[in-house]
């Protein structure tokens, strides 16, 4: 198993253009996860889906911010327009099933750079 | 307030020491604690969790942990430390509605 891949691994982009972060989860899982990481901030959920419905957004920090799973095998996380307090390295992580006492499989992160 | 506290932001230590991170959690319900680890550059793995039964659990890589809910603590440990221990690890405690909180994370550096 590849385990959790995400694309791009490094993104510097402009402040005002948009960025799309890409993930394909662990085949047969069925929970995905988007996660954000900053040194100020550590690592927080922004969004989760379970059987590709998102289920809980509260910590999408912005309207600029939204996210997709169209199918079971891959999520984009979205940002327009871009800004630099957005430069973090966002984490995909997937898990079998939605249970609070099964952990969660992370990729290995894309670093997100805005200038 | 749910909240994952790690009281050590940064940890040295050398080479074959014993080392303990420090994870507390606050809760008035059950909890089910994960310990991580992130090397550089690295998404995060899974060392340990407890979901139940024995307080003290054993994870990879000769990392153990144990539970105690009287302290509501989760402190990780490993009795001799390597070169390659040296990670970010994190601490997180997920409550029955599939809230996942991590701790900010505890820098471990170890020294030849």
């Amino acid at each position: 198993d590849a385990g959790v891949i995400q694309s791009p691994r490094h993104e510097v982009t402009e402040m005002g253009q948009e960025v799309t972060l890409r993930c394909k989860p662990i085949s047969g899982h069925n929970s995905l996860f988007w996660y954000r990481q900053t040194m100020m901030r550590g690592l927080e959920l922004l969004i989760y889906f379970n059987n590709n419905v998102p289920i809980d957004d509260s910590g999408m920090p912005e309207d600029r911010f939204s996210a997709k799973m169209p199918n079971a095998s891959f999520s984009t996380l979205k940002i327009q327009p871009s800004e630099p307090r957005d430069s973090a390295v966002y984490f995909c992580a997937s898990s079998p099933i939605l249970t609070a006492n099964t952990e969660a499989f992370f990729g290995q992160g894309t670093r997100l750079t805005v200038v | 307030a749910q909240s994952v506290t790690q009281l050590d932001s940064q940890v040295p230590v050398f080479e074959e020491a014993p080392v303990e991170l420090r994870c507390n959690y606050s809760s008035s319900v059950s909890v089910y604690l994960f310990w991580y680890v992130q090397y550089p550059n690295q998404g995060l793995q899974l060392l340990l969790k407890y979901l139940s039964g024995s307080t003290l659990v054993k994870g990879i890589n000769g990392f153990e942990a144990e539970f105690n809910k009287s302290q509501t603590s989760f402190h990780l440990r490993k009795p001799s430390v390597h070169i390659s221990d040296t990670a970010e690890y994190f601490c997180a405690v997920a409550y029955n509605n599939n809230d996942m909180r991590f701790g900010a994370g505890t820098r471990l550096t170890v020294k030849p």
